[in-house]
């Protein structure tokens, strides 16, 4: 079946640390990238997309994602975490123009002080 | 204010009972989604509307019914509440454009059912 796969369930890293959240799709064709993230007791925002255009996209808090169209990833990063990053992370995906996204099952971010 | 808001936001009902959450949206998006979100599942698609009157099923519809007679309300609701529907609910509500779809989030309604 066709999935979004986010790998790590839970990550824990220390303040200023660099992260890596994984996020592979099993979509073929044309796809639209999402993440979003959810802070503690609150709604889901969108912290970056992909459509089109140059693969490594920047988003909003020093996020970035880069889509490698060859290992169906799209993979977030940020160099150096915060604490008020703690949240949890979902990677999304529009598939071929669906009128919907998948969302992959999440990632629980925690990051100490 | 502007936005998409749900309501309730806290919900507890008992098995068997009918519950209907709300939605609301200002926006005017033909787009209107529900989600659920549980441990271990992510979001999970329940229904879906392209537009008022036109409603679908998404990944998990059974024991959800859903309306749209005005663009901008889409509300759900569960004819006989069973605790397998405890859940955290989200409502989302796009305008699909340059071929891609950004959803704007509810605050969520977490439903508890004993």
């Amino acid at each position: 079946a066709q999935s979004v796969s986010q790998h790590n369930h839970h990550v824990i890293l220390s303040e200023a640390a660099s992260l890596e959240l994984g996020c592979n799709y099993s979509y073929g064709g044309t796809v639209n990238l999402f993440w979003y993230v959810q802070y503690p007791g609150q709604h889901l925002q969108l912290l970056l997309m992909y459509f089109s255009g140059y693969p490594l996209v920047k988003g909003i808090k020093g996020f970035e994602a880069e889509f490698i169209k060859s290992k169906f990833s799209f993979n977030l990063r940020k160099p150096s975490v915060q604490w008020s990053d703690t949240a949890e992370y979902f990677c999304a995906v529009n598939p071929n123009g669906a009128n919907n996204l998948f969302f992959g099952t999440g990632t629980r971010l925690t990051v100490i002080p | 204010d502007a936005g998409i808001t749900q309501s309730p936001r806290y919900k507890i009902t008992e098995t068997g009972r009918q519950v209907t959450l709300m939605c609301h949206q200002t926006w005017s998006h033909s787009y209107m989604f529900w989600y659920r979100q549980d441990l271990g599942h992510g979001l999970r698609l329940i229904y879906y509307s392209a537009a008022a009157d036109i409603t679908d099923k998404g990944e998990v519809p059974d024991g959800y019914v859903v309306s749209r007679s005005k663009t901008e309300n889409f509300p759900l609701t569960l004819e006989s509440a069973t605790r397998s529907q405890t859940s955290v609910y989200f409502c989302a509500s796009s305008y699909p454009g340059q071929g891609h779809t950004e959803a704007f989030f509810g605050q969520g309604t977490r439903l508890t059912v004993v």
